[in-house]
């Protein structure tokens, strides 16, 4: 059974970097057919999601439109996780990060979530 | 504004049925058979209960089955239970130059 670990700041700054780390147990991170996937949760914007990361012997990462030129995904293999940075991130941005699996090829929908990270942006 | 619209609200006594539905457009539900629906209790992340319209992951009660025609996807919950009460998301492919997941804003599930 896979579970996903969270970590990261739940608090950042106007302007500066948001990073988020997953750490997968019960999977890997560089898995046939699988993808890992970050979704937000916010009240003005409902869930949203950002993109997701896979390997195909090589690395891929889709980027959601709204956030592609402040998003950047990474992942390690040695230690089964993948990461979220975000920058210059705004009050906007305030939401619950989820990280999420989900699969490539015709399947899009999310089976097994993180317990999720609340990141406030303020001063 | 999400890109599904799904009621705000919907509610059943227990024992009874109820169903939620969620509409887009030619673009994601209406083209795709890529819906999924998503049941989120108070401070918890969502949970994978139907996805490819209909089908149900391992472990999720037969009580939950999903369905479309046309633009719009409904998930109908049979023999409501107290634990059902929870809010409810859909989700759909949708064309675009890229991948592009979205999702509706969510129903609120009352079990009277």
């Amino acid at each position: 059974q896979v579970q996903l670990q969270q970590s990261g700041p739940g608090l950042v700054k106007p302007s500066q970097t948001l990073s988020l780390t997953c750490a997968i147990s019960g999977d890997s991170v560089s898995g046939n057919s699988v993808a890992w996937n970050w979704i937000r949760q916010s009240p003005s914007r409902g869930l949203e999601w950002l993109g997701r990361t896979y390997y195909r012997s090589k690395w891929y990462n889709d980027y959601a439109v709204s956030v592609r030129s402040r998003i950047t995904f990474n992942s390690d293999t040695s230690k089964n996780h993948f990461s979220l940075q975000m920058n210059s991130v705004t009050p906007e941005d305030t939401a619950v990060y989820y990280c999420a699996r989900g699969y490539t090829g015709y399947d899009h929908y999310f089976d097994s979530w993180g317990q999720g990270t609340l990141v406030t942006v303020s001063s | 504004q999400s890109a599904l619209n799904q009621p705000a609200s919907v509610s059943g006594s227990p024992g009874q049925s109820i169903t939620i539905s969620c509409t887009g457009t030619s673009s994601d539900v209406g083209t795709y058979r890529y819906v999924s629906w998503y049941q989120q209790h108070p401070g918890k992340a969502p949970k994978l209960m139907i996805y490819d319209v209909s089908s149900r992951p391992s472990g999720v009660s037969n009580r939950f089955s999903g369905s479309k025609s046309g633009n719009t996807a409904s998930l109908t919950i049979s023999g409501l239970q107290a634990e059902d009460e929870a809010d409810y998301y859909c989700s759909s492919y949708r064309t675009s130059n890229t991948l592009d997941i979205v999702f509706g804003g969510g129903t609120k599930l009352t079990v009277l």
